[in-house]
């Protein structure tokens, strides 16, 4: 599986759009980019995936770039509820086990 | 309501006394699934399932055994625990093939504490 980079830790104030980097410049042809949250030591929270195009769901925006080396998860109008670590994840399509990284924490700001 | 059940939410037990911490889930999932989180290194797999008696290892299954008789149930069992299994345990269920997308459930979580 590829992995993946994303920074450590990022802000962002409440009611503005959240963009969340992720860098997978390994990505092979038929792995998906999957987004995952955690919110303070809760189960992981499915956000989105995608393979090429862009996606967009009633959570998040997920904007792969054309050589699917990176992408960014959008989170348009961001609440203090958002605030969780993020996790970007490539994965083949059904294959048994996400690995997940150390992810972003994203902390909104009032 | 769909959801994975975990249970006892929260243990704290001793080296060696064995113990099983229970996953089920009400949604008919083929796959369920075991993880352990610990701080600065994400969330590993330890034990997988593809359905009714079929298991496999993940990433670190040293000193766990799984087992599924049922197709709603993956239990987690620790024969002879050791303080360095202390850590929070997720267990997880989706579709046959679906293992990421948003048939995959999260249970709340186990926090385990082995002294």
């Amino acid at each position: 599986d590829a992995k993946t980079t994303q920074p450590t830790s990022m802000d962002c104030a409440e009611g503005r759009a959240a963009n969340l980097p992720c860098n997978h410049s390994t990505i092979s042809g038929n792995e998906y980019v999957y987004w995952y949250r955690q919110i303070h030591s809760q189960g992981p929270q499915y956000i989105i995936h995608g393979l090429k195009n862009n996606e967009t769901n009633e959570m998040a925006s997920l904007i792969i770039t054309e050589d699917r080396k990176s992408s960014t998860l959008i989170l348009p109008h961001a609440t203090l509820r958002d605030t969780a670590v993020y996790y970007c994840i490539v994965n083949l399509r059904g294959n048994e086990k996400l690995t997940f990284g150390t992810g972003t924490r994203l902390t909104i700001i009032p | 309501e769909a959801q994975v059940t975990q249970n006892p939410r929260y243990l704290i037990t001793v080296t060696g006394k064995k113990l099983t911490v229970t996953c089920s889930q009400n949604m008919n999932h083929e796959y369920m699934s075991w993880y352990r989180q610990d701080p600065g290194l994400g969330l590993r797999q330890i034990y997988y399932s593809m359905n009714v008696e079929v298991t496999d290892k993940g990433d670190v299954p040293e000193g766990y055994k799984v087992s599924r008789k049922e197709k709603r149930n993956f239990p987690l069992i620790l024969e002879s625990p050791s303080p360095n299994q202390t850590s929070l345990y997720f267990c997880a269920s989706s579709l046959w093939g679906q293992v990421g997308t948003d048939t995959q459930y999260f249970g709340p979580g186990t926090r385990l504490t082995v002294l």
